[in-house]
């Protein structure tokens, strides 16, 4: 069983489609974090979200952090095909950190 | 500034035999973080080092291990080896120890195991 569930674990769409990847944990945690892997590469830290509640933007992308700090969303306006890769997101559990199993999205042009 | 580098790229073994894994960090970054990355488990943290000391471990068996050297390089060893271990091996590093700090990541080792 996975400490960060994240769901759907794959989505397949058009360009220009909105679409949203979600994050969700029994556990409380102090942060959560996103990154994105594309194929050959590690995964790039796209934004940390630390306050219940909070909403970061970046670009097309935003990102929110539940109120009870245990599950978070991100949701991409507009999807471009640069935005194909594998979505992660992790959090600090016990010092380790502990990432959800994925979404891999693909952006049909 | 260089990113954190991993050697080999790829690795091919078969059973029962070993294997080290190389990882350069970001200049100035002291802690190396190495994580297993397969399609059935995804990312799972092995262990993480620190000016020279095992700060956190993950739960994997002992045939796991690695060191960190004084310029902060930092080496994994697999031993016996099998099917099951093979995976994309990634390692980050960032400058401190701790849950403040952001892991930069490298490309990875794939190993396969035959």
């Amino acid at each position: 069983t996975q400490l960060l569930e994240q769901s759907p674990q794959f989505l397949s769409i058009q360009e220009g489609e909105n679409l949203t990847v979600y994050c969700n944990s029994s556990s409380v945690f102090s942060s959560l974090q996103w990154y994105r892997q594309e194929p050959g590469e590690g995964p790039v830290l796209l934004v940390t979200v630390v306050t219940g509640g909070e909403v970061k933007k970046l670009k097309r992308l935003t990102f929110q952090f539940g109120d009870a700090r245990k599950d978070s969303s991100l949701h991409i306006t507009a999807a471009q095909p640069g935005d194909t890769g594998l979505y992660l997101c992790a959090g600090f559990y016990g010092n380790k950190l502990v990432f959800g199993a994925g979404t891999i999205l693909r952006v049909k042009s | 500034k260089a990113g954190v580098t991993q050697t080999p790229r790829y690795l091919i073994k078969t059973r029962g035999q070993q294997v080290t894994l190389s990882c350069s960090p970001i200049s100035g970054h002291r802690s190396v973080s190495w994580y297993q990355q397969t399609p059935g488990q995804g990312l799972q943290f092995l262990f993480e080092y620190f000016s020279e000391t095992q700060r956190n471990k993950g739960n994997f068996p002992g045939r796991f291990s690695g060191r960190q050297f004084s310029n902060s390089r930092s080496e994994m060893n697999v031993s016996t080896l099998e099917l099951g271990d093979s995976a994309l091996y990634l390692c980050a590093s960032s400058w401190t120890s701790g849950s403040s700090d952001t892991q930069y990541f490298g490309p990875g080792t794939r190993l396969t195991v035959l």
